[in-house]
């Protein structure tokens, strides 16, 4: 099993909708987990940091992680063309260094 | 707003050639690293650099490569032959403190090993 599994899409939804994004992993020991947005053959730019279980909303976005079920969410509410992109889910133990998916495609079509 | 610098955008070399990546880091941040991400792949670890020292590094960091920061400001990969598959985005990036918090990532350096 892959450490850190993230359905590569692509993803197209119309503008304004809400938009769910997801990782899956498999070391228990994840505590701190982020998104990151890239567009094309740009560096990753941080969107969310989490640390441990819970939410954390920021403007359209809402991080989400499910430690028991090892698993989270990044939530885009009221989608823009902007925001199509590819988002990486990232995580860390607090002493090791931080663990990519392979990140998801998305498109918003106006 | 800080951010991670990155040269040059594109380097194309030809193979068993020398290359060096630059960065300048966030100036108060104290923790360097170097990401590599093959086209199509995920973002790897290369190396966790602090206090002059490599903390951390991957499978990858092989004798081929070494860090190095020079000065007060810049950062920089050496990767001494390159190969075909070293080809790839290198992202340098930086943090305040440490894996336990946030890394904020430069463009990138687009290297071509022809």
């Amino acid at each position: 099993q892959k450490e850190v599994e993230q359905d590569p899409g692509p993803l197209s939804v119309p503008e304004g909708a809400i938009v769910s994004l997801n990782c899956t992993y498999s070391n228990s020991a994840f505590q701190y987990f982020m998104w990151y947005r890239q567009y094309s053959r740009k560096g990753p730019e941080l969107l969310m940091y989490t640390y441990s279980s819970g939410n954390k909303e920021d403007g359209r976005f809402t991080a989400q992680v499910d430690k028991s079920s090892k698993y989270i969410s990044l939530f885009i509410r009221d989608s823009q063309p902007s925001d199509s992109a590819t988002y990486l889910c990232a995580m860390h133990t607090g002493n090791t260094p931080l663990v990519f998916g392979k990140g998801t495609r998305l498109s918003v079509i106006a | 707003e800080p951010e991670v610098t990155q040269t040059p955008s594109h380097q194309v070399t030809q193979m068993g050639q020398e290359v060096i990546l630059r960065c300048v880091p966030i100036s108060n941040h104290l923790y360097f690293y170097w990401y590599r991400q093959i086209l199509g792949q995920k973002v790897e670890f290369l190396v966790s650099f602090y206090n002059n020292e490599i903390s951390e590094k991957s499978e990858i960091f092989d004798d081929q490569f070494s860090v190095e920061r020079p000065d007060g400001s810049n950062f920089t990969l050496k990767i001494r032959s390159t190969k075909l598959e070293d080809s790839a985005m290198y992202f340098c990036a930086s943090s305040e403190g440490g894996v336990n918090t946030e890394a904020f990532f430069g463009q990138g350096t687009r290297l071509t090993v022809v």
